[in-house]
């Protein structure tokens, strides 16, 4: 199944606020929760949002997330230089598997 | 405190097995699943599959039904990635993660990943 459509990059300016997109389809984000990972260089990917918009404990709230139909969104705000990442949207698809993005690679200026 | 700890890198030749894992602890691992996931060489995330320790109940994402074998162990509370004949397209950091529910992409707790690489 092809992956759920990210942008290859995004940048900002420490303090700006920086949106990352994640499309899909009726099969996957559009009747499923999105989630959104964060991968630091050479580490593990670590979950950032779930259920489209509900944060982990130790999450700042300057990561939020939503979803509109077949489409959502990470929007990290007041950007500082260690959300220099990789980021990654996430959904159940329904042929019974999971799709991630391809990924964001954001670079703060 | 929870951990998932991964065996370390490897470097196989192609046609080889292999057999990488994740060794649980901080929690019940026979009621949760466990799942894995590849990552390409400087590419995104991809689900391999999971499985459900307690009855070894297994669930792969197609592309990769029969290409690999997920297992688990109760009695030692660790999970197996096994490859019977390995390609260089096998390449690439494996990651087991705990999944809260089956079907979806829930993943609480991460393994630090596996490095394979496959070359002749």
């Amino acid at each position: 199944q092809p992956a759920l459509i990210q942008p290859p990059s995004a940048s900002g300016a420490p303090g700006q606020m920086v949106t990352i997109s994640c499309s899909g389809s009726s099969s996957n984000v559009g009747k499923n929760f999105v989630y959104w990972y964060q991968q630091l260089p050479g580490a593990a990917p670590k979950l950032l949002i779930y259920r489209n918009d509900q944060r982990p404990s130790g999450v700042p709230d300057r990561f939020s997330g939503s979803k509109s139909g077949a489409s959502a969104s990470l929007v990290i705000s007041g950007l500082r230089s260690e959300d220099e990442a990789d980021y990654f949207c996430a959904a159940w698809h329904d042929s019974l598997s999971v799709l991630f993005g391809g990924g964001t690679k954001l670079t703060v200026l | 405190e929870v951990q998932l700890v991964q065996s370390g890198a490897e470097v196989k030749k192609p046609g080889e097995s292999l057999n990488i894992s994740c060794k649980v602890s901080g929690y019940y691992f026979n009621y949760y699943w466990i799942a894995w996931v590849r990552q390409m060489p400087g590419k995104g995330l991809e689900w391999m599959g999971i499985v459900f320790p307690d009855d070894s109940e297994t669930r792969y994402n197609p592309s990769f039904q029969g290409q690999v074998t997920i297992s688990a162990d109760k009695s030692i509370s660790t999970a197996y990635l096994q490859w019977n004949s390995l390609k260089t397209s096998d390449s690439g950091i494996y990651y087991c993660a705990r999944p809260t529910q089956w079907n979806q992409p829930y993943f609480d707790y991460w393994g630090q990943g596996s490095l394979v690489t496959v070359s002749s």
